[in-house]
């Protein structure tokens, strides 16, 4: 169990368009979901931790307004990157926490965006 | 503020080799360290966790030391195969900063058949 899945896994955009990005637990719930950003050869750096039904907590640094983030549902957050700019191209990873234990994340496969 | 540091940032090996990658952590008081791996382009997989009273983790030719003391953690890697090559990533889970996986900047290891 414990799978993360993404949607959709590439994403090539126009500059100044907006990019919705799913992330869902597919057995189980997750009360925590977690939006990272990952630029080529560097490491997972966290944009923001997302609890079902309330507003996401966003990194020092990550514009909320920009990087906007909803946790619906037990089994879905979703990330819109609004007004994307080619700065923005990345590889943007989710993870998601079960509701019983909270020290575990189980990560999604990644989405990459590209924005011309 | 917690920081992840990796060491080396590449290693090539050819097969066979038993191969040591290191990871050390500034702040001692982690929650556990995890261990993932990642191939171009994919998401995290996630290969041992050891949580702060253990001092080791095994799966198969895999071994995980966590000496929280000293800051630092190690990832043996018995007979090492060409499929072994990926970007390996350890991470800390801190609760002094909310509970979050902080990241090094990962190993890049090539297994040469």
């Amino acid at each position: 169990g414990a799978v993360v899945s993404q949607h959709p896994s590439w994403v090539i955009c126009k500059s100044g368009t907006s990019v919705k990005i799913e992330c869902r637990s597919l057995d189980f719930q997750a009360t925590t979901m977690f939006w990272y950003r990952q630029f080529p050869k560097q490491s997972l750096m966290l944009m923001a931790t997302s609890n079902e039904g309330s507003k996401a907590t966003y990194e020092q640094g990550v514009e909320k307004d920009k990087f906007l983030i909803n946790h619906a549902s037990l089994t879905l957050s979703t990330l819109t990157v609004t007004s994307a700019h080619p700065e923005d191209s990345s590889f943007y990873i989710c993870s998601a926490g079960k509701f019983s234990s909270t020290d575990t994340q189980y990560f999604g496969p990644g989405t990459r965006l590209t924005v011309l | 503020k917690q920081e992840v540091t990796q060491i080396p940032a590449a290693l090539s090996v050819p097969e066979g080799e038993n191969l040591v990658l290191n990871c050390s952590f500034t702040d001692s008081a982690i929650y556990n360290l995890q261990w993932f791996r990642q191939d171009p382009g994919k998401g995290l997989t996630s290969l041992l966790l050891i949580q702060s009273s253990q001092r080791e983790q095994t799966s198969g030719r895999l071994n995980a030391s966590l000496d929280k003391s000293s800051g630092r953690s190690t990832l043996y890697i018995a007979a090492s195969q060409p499929g072994d090559s990926a970007t390996y990533l350890c991470a800390v889970l801190d609760w002094s900063q909310g509970g979050k996986l902080i990241f090094g900047q990962g190993t890049e290891l090539s297994v040469k058949p």
